[in-house]
């Protein structure tokens, strides 16, 4: 079945380094692509999406390219804040109206 | 933006009695919410699809008989923990698609999540 799976944790930074959260998925067709993000005690917010093949989505200064010859979507930020710090979520959905697939999600701790 | 709710936020119950959580779509209508139910430090994991009207439809290893799931109505779905145990205890959050859907993806809008404790 369909899969996300994501670098294992937590990822810890000082405030501008350059942050990369790899993750790659298993599916059939063409899924569409999410990154969501849950700060301390809250529920998931979406970040960024892609839906096809070479799109790259962006928020907040992360982004991420949709890579179907690699089946991956990496997030990159250029330079974190202390403020990024939270748990990041890869997703896909691989047919409208269902659930989505989330990876096992990554922490990051970003410090001043 | 598409705003989902979530109540409680927080609730401690004893062993054996009921919790019923509620999911609200607040400004749009939703034919279609899911519960994920997320353990400490891991992923969400879907626990069943709510359609409005029908019943839901639950995922392998999930007890209907436990989390009895009842959509009424196209901007609320309830979740209740029935004869609950400290197993139980997890952070449940819903999310919900908007109806008009129109989107070359699927987003789903989630909510704050509710934090349930079993003593």
């Amino acid at each position: 079945g369909d899969s996300v799976t994501q670098m294992e944790g937590p990822v810890t930074l000082s405030e501008e380094a350059f942050l990369t959260i790899n993750c790659t998925y298993t599916a059939t067709g063409y899924p569409s692509l999410f990154w969501y993000v849950q700060y301390p005690g809250e529920g998931l917010q979406l970040l960024l999406k892609a839906t096809k093949a070479d799109d790259k989505g962006s928020n907040k200064g992360f982004e991420a390219t949709y890579r179907k010859e690699t089946t991956s979507f990496h997030l990159e930020k250029g330079s974190v804040q202390v403020s990024d710090s939270a748990v990041y979520f890869c997703a896909l959905s691989n047919q409208a109206g269902t659930a989505l697939i989330f990876g096992k999600g990554t922490t990051l701790s970003v410090s001043s | 933006g598409a705003v989902v709710s979530q109540h409680p936020s927080r609730v401690i119950c004893k062993s054996g009695t009921s919790v019923k959580i509620e999911c609200r779509s607040l400004d749009f209508q939703a034919t279609t919410m899911f519960w994920y139910r997320q353990f400490p430090k891991q992923s969400l994991m879907l626990m069943a699809t709510s359609n409005e009207g029908s019943k839901a439809t639950y995922e392998q290893g999930v007890e209907k008989d436990k989390f009895l799931i009842n959509h009424a109505s196209l901007t609320l779905s309830t979740l209740t923990v029935t004869s609950a145990h400290p197993e139980d205890s997890s952070f449940y959050i819903c999310s919900a698609r908007d109806i008009r859907g129109g989107s070359s993806y699927n987003e789903q809008f989630f909510g704050p999540g509710t934090r349930l404790t079993v003593l």
